[in-house]
């Protein structure tokens, strides 16, 4: 059974500083993997995701996260924070071609300092 | 389109009433499902449905009920309402074969049980 394990509840950093979310998961078989960001108060939106092909995927609002099979990873980064980063962010996996069910981590608070 | 809807926003109940939170979706997607998210524990799948008249348990299903006669609605049924059952609670959907594998999530539904 597939599991995602996000290994920090809370990230606090200064705006303008770089940050990484470290997600890592566990499955047998292949997986798709994404990354959802939620706003105070709001529902989720899908930052990226990872399918197939390059294993460094783009998202909105500047992240970017790197899929790594041999360390079962998919840490997300973003170069420069702003304020208006705050927000909890979910990593979660899908297994296998056949699934439509979602496995999500505990989440990280992501907090940005002025 | 308006996306994926849930209503209402906002819900006490007493223990033991029963409710139903709405979820429709006008994408046309087969696929929907519920979660429900609690601090620190993510969201956690409660059912799902890959089409009408197709209903399947996820991880954390006891003490709710769904049923799926069209492809746009899905409704959640709380049969006796628990204090545990306080929550935040998100429909999703999503249509198979997508090749983005997205789900879109609703905005939520906040439910305090007392």
């Amino acid at each position: 059974a597939q599991s995602v394990t996000q290994l920090d509840s809370q990230v606090p950093v200064f705006e303008e500083a770089p940050v990484e979310l470290r997600c890592n998961y566990s499955s047998s078989v292949s997986v798709y993997l994404f990354w959802y960001v939620q706003y105070p108060n709001q529902g989720l939106q899908l930052l990226l995701k990872y399918l197939s092909g390059s294993t460094l995927v783009k998202g909105i609002n500047g992240f970017e996260a790197e899929f790594n099979k041999s360390q079962t990873s998919f840490h997300l980064r973003k170069p420069s924070v702003h304020i208006s980063d705050t927000a909890e962010y979910f990593c979660a996996v899908s297994e296998g071609a056949g699934s439509y069910q979602l496995t999500f981590g505990k989440g990280t608070k992501l907090s940005v300092i002025p | 389109n308006a996306g994926v809807t849930q209503t209402p926003k906002f819900q006490v109940l007493k223990t033991g009433q029963s409710m139903t939170l709405q979820c429709a979706q006008d994408m046309n997607h087969e696929y929907m499902s519920w979660y429900r998210q609690d601090p620190g524990m993510g969201l956690r799948l409660i059912h799902y449905s890959v089409g009408a008249g197709i209903t399947d348990q996820g991880e954390v299903p006891n003490g709710y009920n769904v049923s799926r006669s069209t492809t746009e609605d899905f409704p959640l049924r709380l049969l006796s309402a628990a204090p545990s059952q306080t929550s935040v609670y998100f429909c999703a959907s999503r249509k198979p074969g997508q090749v983005s594998r997205e789900q879109y999530f609703g905005p939520g539904t906040r439910l305090t049980v007392t």
